[in-house]
């Protein structure tokens, strides 16, 4: 079975820019999660997604945004890309929301330059 | 506002010997309690869990210990091998108080020395 699978693996921005990243849960797993994981702040919680729904958000500026098909891929925008949005951004799915075992990706390095 | 801390960045133990990793939590409605390893360009693999309900949950060469009263929980590895080596990370949720979302310390870097 194949695990969690971010593409891509590393990005580099221009500040300003956006950027989408996409994940694909294990298959028959339908809740996919997103973290931003940075040396300060550590894996910080950004938006769940069940059944092409957005369940739950952190605390994160509405430039991040995100977004599930029916297929259960999802994919995590950020807009107007600063500085501080460097980070390495994890994505984990689960079979269904309320499953708190998940199963990471191994992240997307992004660097905004 | 960090709800979960992992007040130790790095641990060095020997093989063999006992590491003891700790965690405290501020919210008092978090009920559910896991951990996390991470090894380098891998992302996070979940390890153990624990509800409210426990304060001991076993799984083989780990366990983790809740004391609901002081709001903390440490995990043990006994005994800690070489492969051991890696970023812990304590994380924690309020369910569905909270839509499931985990709430994550900073980690900390074990090193089992041979």
């Amino acid at each position: 079975k194949a695990g969690v699978t971010q593409t891509p693996r590393y990005l580099i921005k221009t500040r300003g820019q956006q950027v989408t990243l996409s994940c694909s849960p294990i298959s028959g797993h339908r809740s996919v999660s997103w973290y931003q994981q940075t040396p300060g702040q550590g894996l910080q919680f950004l938006f769940e997604y069940f059944s092409e729904t957005q369940r739950n958000k952190g605390n994160f500026p509405g430039r991040f945004s995100g977004r599930q098909f029916s297929n259960s891929r999802s994919e995590m925008n950020v807009s107007t890309l600063e500085l501080g949005d460097s980070a390495l951004y994890l994505c984990a799915s689960s079979p269904t929301t309320g499953q708190l075992e998940a199963f990471f990706g191994q992240g997307t390095r992004l660097t905004v330059v | 506002d960090q709800q979960v801390k992992q007040n130790s960045p790095s641990l060095s133990v020997q093989e063999g010997r006992i590491s003891i990793l700790n965690c405290d939590y501020t919210n008092s409605m978090f009920d559910y309690f896991l951990w996390y390893k991470k090894y380098p360009a891998e992302g996070p693999t979940f390890l153990i869990s624990i509800s409210s309900i426990k304060d001991k949950n076993e799984d083989g060469r780990f366990t983790v210990f809740l004391n609901k009263s002081a709001k903390h929980l440490s995990l043990h590895i006994v005994p800690s091998q070489p492969g051991d080596s890696a970023v812990y990370f304590c994380a924690a949720s309020a369910g569905s108080n909270s839509g499931y979302a985990l709430n994550f310390g900073k980690g900390t870097s074990l090193l089992v020395t041979p």
